[in-house]
């Protein structure tokens, strides 16, 4: 497609699931990002993944959350065991990598734990 | 860590009126760029910055690369209702943290008609 395309765009799941959002970044795209953000907040930093490089798990806030990717298209976060406070926007982004940094944006799934 | 300082945090503005919001960094970057969020979306690329002394247009949005290469400013003029959401500078972080492009914390924007 044109854009980053996120799926579910929605998603509402109950405390203790597990839950896998879905990314499909811009066709030769070779950098991804997952952000979260939080109701009335800015961008949280998760992951990023460059090519064939190990990803920067930097920004994962616990052992409770991983991503993967196959080499430069769809990825994955899962969230296990999910908690209240996971609830909110999670955002993926993909640029062309490298030296160029302009990131473009995918609409975010909105995860609610109840 | 490396962090982008954007001011101010929120505006409420009148509409018509012209805005203008502000990124500093503590080191130099050789890339600027603004992006806008409209509620419930995600963050839009609106102008990128390449050169220190830049000076970009993008309609009513006007956005400058600082001379001194650690700062950045993004001019709304004659603001309308649907210019209302979260403004967010970014820079490259190269060998940084937080992947190779950071953020700032965001300038939200409320437009009264």
């Amino acid at each position: 497609g044109a854009g980053v395309s996120q799926s579910p765009s929605n998603k509402v799941t109950e405390k203790g699931k597990d839950v896998e959002l879905r990314c499909d970044p811009i066709s030769g795209h070779t950098a991804l990002y997952w952000y979260r953000q939080r109701l009335g907040q800015g961008l949280e930093f998760l992951i990023y993944f460059q090519g064939n490089s190990a990803p920067d798990k930097s920004g994962l806030p616990s052992d409770r959350f991983s991503a993967e990717r196959t080499g430069e298209s769809v990825s994955t976060l899962t969230i296990q065991r999910t908690q209240q406070e996971d609830s909110a926007v999670y955002l993926c982004a993909s640029s062309w990598g490298h030296q160029n940094t302009e990131a473009f944006f995918g609409q975010g799934t909105r995860l609610t734990v109840v | 860590g490396q962090q982008l300082n954007q001011s101010p945090q929120s505006m409420f503005i009148q509409e018509g009126e012209d805005v203008s919001m502000n990124c500093t960094s503590s080191s130099i970057f050789n890339t600027w760029l603004w992006y806008k969020q409209d509620p419930g979306e995600g963050p839009v690329l609106l102008i990128a910055l390449y050169k220190a002394g830049e000076l970009t247009s993008n309609g009513r949005l006007t956005a400058q690369f600082g001379i001194t290469r650690k700062d950045s400013f993004l001019n709304i003029s004659a603001s309308i209702p649907s210019d209302v959401g979260i403004y967010f500078c970014a820079g490259p972080n190269y060998g940084g943290s937080q992947g190779n492009l950071i953020f700032g914390k965001g300038t939200k924007l409320s437009v009264k008609p």
